[in-house]
């Protein structure tokens, strides 16, 4: 069975505190890895998608990366608009649906 | 204008009330999508279309149908709400490149029932 794992729960930095989230996945098959950005009461937003192990992409602050087992992402000098839950989702090659993670809660304090 | 509507944002019902969950998208994508997200659960895929004529059960799918109006329309029924259906609920819409999936979703409807 397709499995997610995101840790930690939750997070608190201090603004200009760098730091990473950590998503665990376990897919038959992996076709791709995605990260998004969820506000409070709010859909979650697309922020990256990962298909091979080795693989990196950016956007502002945020730096996802991927191995075979598990994705990293990095928040470098977070302001308190950073602040949110990522959510992390895996497709496995052998179905078309997307398998979620439970979410990290990033709190940036200023 | 955003890509994926969703309408309404907030409702509130009863025990055994039959209610209706409307999505609407202007992305053009065939692909559509309706989860529930529960505290600590994550979301949850209820129901997927990837055409008009193509309708497919989630994990979660009981106490739950759906109707695919059209391309751009994607609505969820609750036949006899439950209190145990209070839930946020999300569409989603995707149009596959190359099988690789990434999924864009609505703002959101909170439900409350009672």
């Amino acid at each position: 069975e397709d499995q997610v794992t995101q840790s930690p729960e939750a997070l608190r930095l201090q603004e200009g505190e760098s730091s990473s989230l950590n998503c665990s996945y376990t897919v038959s098959g992996l076709r791709g890895l995605f990260w998004y950005r969820q506000d409070p009461g709010k859909g979650p937003e697309f922020l990256f998608t990962l298909y091979s192990a080795g693989e990196e992409k950016e956007k502002e602050r945020l730096k996802a990366t991927l191995t075979k087992k598990e994705s990293f992402l990095h928040i470098t000098a977070p302001k308190p608009e950073d602040s949110a839950t990522y959510l992390c989702a895996v497709q496995a090659t052998s179905f078309q649906k997307l398998v979620f993670g439970t979410g990290t809660r990033l709190l940036v304090s200023p | 204008d955003a890509d994926v509507t969703q309408t309404p944002r907030n409702r509130i019902t009863k025990t055994g009330k039959r209610i209706m969950l409307e999505c609407s998208q202007t992305k053009g994508h065939d692909r559509m999508y309706w989860y529930r997200q529960d505290p600590g659960l994550g979301l949850r895929l209820i129901y997927y279309s990837f055409d008009v004529k193509d309708i497919n059960k989630g994990e979660i799918s009981d106490g739950y149908s759906v109707s695919r109006q059209a391309q751009a329309k994607f609505s969820l029924s609750l036949e006899s709400a439950i209190p145990n259906q209070t839930a946020l609920y999300f569409c989603a819409t995707s149009d596959p490149n190359r099988g690789r999936e990434t999924q864009y979703f609505g703002p959101g409807t909170r439900l409350l029932v009672l």
